[in-house]
């Protein structure tokens, strides 16, 4: 069973540059079945998906996102990484890495999420 | 606001039926499967139903899905105080080019 556990600082300041790395366990992030994925979630509120990246690089990003964004894979490490730049308290939010299969738009792995707060 | 609609609350007594809606446009619901979520209080969303109707391993057939023009429907029958949580539906737009979800709807067991 594929696991998978996202890690990186819980706090931020205002326009630095948000970075969460995903380790994956269980499974091969090189299996080429899955794109991986960043979710995040607000708190109260609901999910918005950040974006994918498969095991050759190639990369689909939120387009309100896209111009601060950039996922990145290490198959090396078994891990994928977020880097989010000029962040705002808008992007506090608990950031979640998930797995979507590659024949579907849905997410059946999901790690436990981790909260990110930007604040001064 | 998001792009797909669902009622922010529901609710249901012990072992009744609920349905939970999802709606949305030919550009999204229209034109692509349906996801459907549920998610715990404190937890990591979970898989319940994918392309439209179908139920991952482990998924109790009280759950079930339906798609129907751009609406999607969840279904939960027999209804357990352990079904309280917060339920989203999902799927792929294609003029946003990004997955999107509901707003979340929120189940009350009473």
């Amino acid at each position: 069973q594929v696991q998978l556990q996202e890690s990186g600082p819980g706090l931020v300041k205002p326009s630095q540059t948000l970075s969460l790395t995903c380790t994956v366990s269980g499974g091969s992030i090189s299996s080429g079945n899955y794109y991986w994925s960043w979710i995040r979630q607000p708190a109260g509120k609901g999910l918005e998906w950040i974006g994918r990246i498969y095991t050759s690089g190639i990369t689909d990003y939120n387009p309100s996102l896209k111009s601060r964004l950039t996922i990145s894979v290490d198959t090396s490490k078994n891990q994928f990484s977020l880097r989010l730049s000029s962040v705002t308290a808008a992007d506090t939010a608990v950031y979640y890495c998930a797995l979507q299969p590659i024949r579907g738009y849905y997410f059946d792995y999901w790690g436990q999420g981790t909260l990110v707060t930007v604040s001064s | 606001q998001s792009v797909l609609t669902q009622p922010p609350s529901v609710s249901a007594a012990p072992g009744q039926k609920v349905t939970i809606s999802c709606s949305g446009s030919s550009s999204n619901i229209g034109n692509n499967y349906v996801s459907w979520y549920q998610q715990l209080p404190g937890t990591a969303p979970k898989l319940l139903l994918y392309d439209n109707n179908k139920r991952p391993s482990g998924i109790p057939d009280r759950f079930s899905g339906s798609k129907s023009g751009t609406s999607a429907t969840l279904g939960i029958t027999g209804l357990q105080t352990g079904d309280e949580a917060d339920y989203y539906c999902g799927t792929w737009d294609s003029s946003l080019t990004a997955v999107i979800f509901g707003g979340g709807t929120k189940l009350t067991v009473l």
